[in-house]
């Protein structure tokens, strides 16, 4: 079965760091850029970054809400994209999701088809 | 950045209506877009994909159509497990963008 598990998420001050991982299972992991979106308490859908397969350079872009704080990585031999989070913040507060996008690879049917459960990240002041 | 404009925000219909909700990007994506489906507490769902092709296991009353800068979802006849929020969202450039939200809810 195709899956990705999201997991690392928590309750954390503001200032520290977290880091989130993203488990996948059921297909060929290094074939897909992999992303990572979130979502505030009772808000709509946000754009976190992606980190690109190795075939196209395992590079990575960022939103500007959390450029120069937050990070993703990828172990493609362990099926697992990582999100680091620091200097934390109050309105980072949110579900984080992972998804994986083929389009590189497979073509548009593969982009943002399977999400994971996701985790909660809760920042206190 | 590409802002995506989704109407309605919000709209009540009963089971059996077809219902439509639009996205409006701010300048032409191609047709790199998706429409999602999110229940309370679950992630969302791909409905649909490269703006009108349908996710496999999805019902067939789910469509979608459009290219460039409008998008349309329409659900030809709505069912009880329908009643959900729906989301657009752009690929075509980074930052990768969503609508606003439909929330549909029960009339």
């Amino acid at each position: 079965e195709v899956q990705l598990v999201e997991s690392g998420g928590g309750l954390v001050q503001s200032g520290r760091s977290l880091r989130l991982s993203c488990t996948a299972s059921g297909f060929t992991f290094g074939d897909y850029a992999m992303n990572w979106f979130r979502q505030a308490p009772g808000k709509g859908l946000e754009w976190v970054g992606f980190i690109r397969s190795r075939a196209f350079g395992g590079t990575t872009e960022y939103a500007a809400t959390v450029k120069g704080r937050f990070t993703i990585s990828r172990d493609d031999s362990k099926g697992i994209a990582y999100l680091q989070m620091n200097s934390l913040k109050t309105e980072d507060t949110a579900v984080y999701y992972c998804t994986r996008d083929g389009s590189g690879s497979y073509g548009k049917g593969r982009a943002f088809d399977i999400w994971g459960q996701g985790t909660t990240v809760t920042v206190s002041s | 950045d590409i802002q995506m404009t989704q109407s309605p925000s919000s709209l009540s219909a009963s089971v059996g209506d077809r219902v439509t909700i639009t996205c409006r990007a701010s300048q032409a994506i191609t047709n790199d877009l998706g429409w999602y489906q999110q229940k309370p507490g679950k992630a969302p769902k791909r409905l649909i994909y490269a703006a009108s092709s349908l996710q496999s296991g999805v019902p067939s009353r789910f469509s979608g159509s459009g290219s460039g800068t409008e998008f349309t979802l329409t659900i030809s006849s709505l069912q009880p497990e329908d009643f959900a929020t729906y989301y657009c969202l752009q690929h075509n450039s980074y930052p990768w963008t969503f609508g606003q939200g439909t929330k549909v809810e029960i009339k």
